[in-house]
């Protein structure tokens, strides 16, 4: 059975330090990742995502992720985070079985920043 | 483009009552998925629609149950509300059902049931 484990439930920082979310899966099939954020009161947005090819992927507003297939992980990291990236962040996988797909999330990591 | 829109935006019911929750996905998006989230927790998959088929089942009881429309919006019912229920339910919109396509979340409707 598929599944995802984000290891770290709160990551308090400051303002303009590095951070990094972990995430690990599990799965026997080929695997897509993501990262999704979930700001206060709001759905989830894609932050980025893993589907093939290069194992380090980025988004637009400096967050990074790196596909480990031999450690079955996809850690997320920033080298400096900002005020506005306060939200918690959810590591997923996205399944694909005969004829539906669906995507097992992880239980989340609340990304906290202090000034 | 209008993203995924769900209705209503809050909704408060008490235990035994039932209760329809709607959504449209993004336009030219065939396949619509709802998700439970409860708090602290990250969302759990429960259906997953493709032109109006349930092509796929997350582990809910049958008190749960969903449909989607010729216009592919769709409606998710829950019955004998209990108070476990309470969450934010999660509609999400896809062109298709291949994994590899990204799923686009609504905003969600938060369901507190008394």
């Amino acid at each position: 059975a598929q599944s995802v484990t984000q290891l770290d439930s709160q990551v308090p920082v400051f303002e303009e330090a590095p951070v990094e979310l972990r995430c690990n899966y599990s799965s026997s099939v080929s695997v897509y990742l993501f990262w999704y954020v979930q700001y206060p009161n709001q759905g989830l947005q894609l932050l980025l995502k893993y589907l093939s090819g290069s194992t380090l992927v980025e988004s637009i507003n400096g967050f990074e992720a790196e596909f480990n297939k031999s450690q079955t992980s996809f850690h997320l990291r920033k080298p400096s985070v900002h005020i506005s990236d306060t939200a918690e962040y959810f590591c997923a996988v996205s399944v694909q079985d005969s004829s539906a797909s669906k995507i097992i999330f992880g239980s989340g990591t609340r990304l906290s920043i202090r000034p | 483009d209008a993203g995924v829109t769900q209705s209503p935006t809050h909704l408060i019911k008490t235990r035994g009552q039932h209760v329809t929750l709607r959504c449209s996905p993004i336009s030219g998006h065939k396949s619509v998925s709802w998700y439970q989230q409860v708090l602290g927790q990250g969302p759990q998959f429960i259906f997953q629609y493709y032109e109006k088929e349930e092509r796929g089942r997350g582990n809910f009881p049958d008190r749960f149950s969903a449909r989607q429309f010729p216009n592919y919006s769709s409606e998710l019912n829950v019955n004998a509300l209990l108070l476990g229920d309470s969450a934010l339910y999660l509609c999400a919109s896809s062109p298709r059902t291949s994994g590899r396509n990204e799923q686009f979340f609504g905003p969600g409707t938060r369901l507190t049931v008394l």
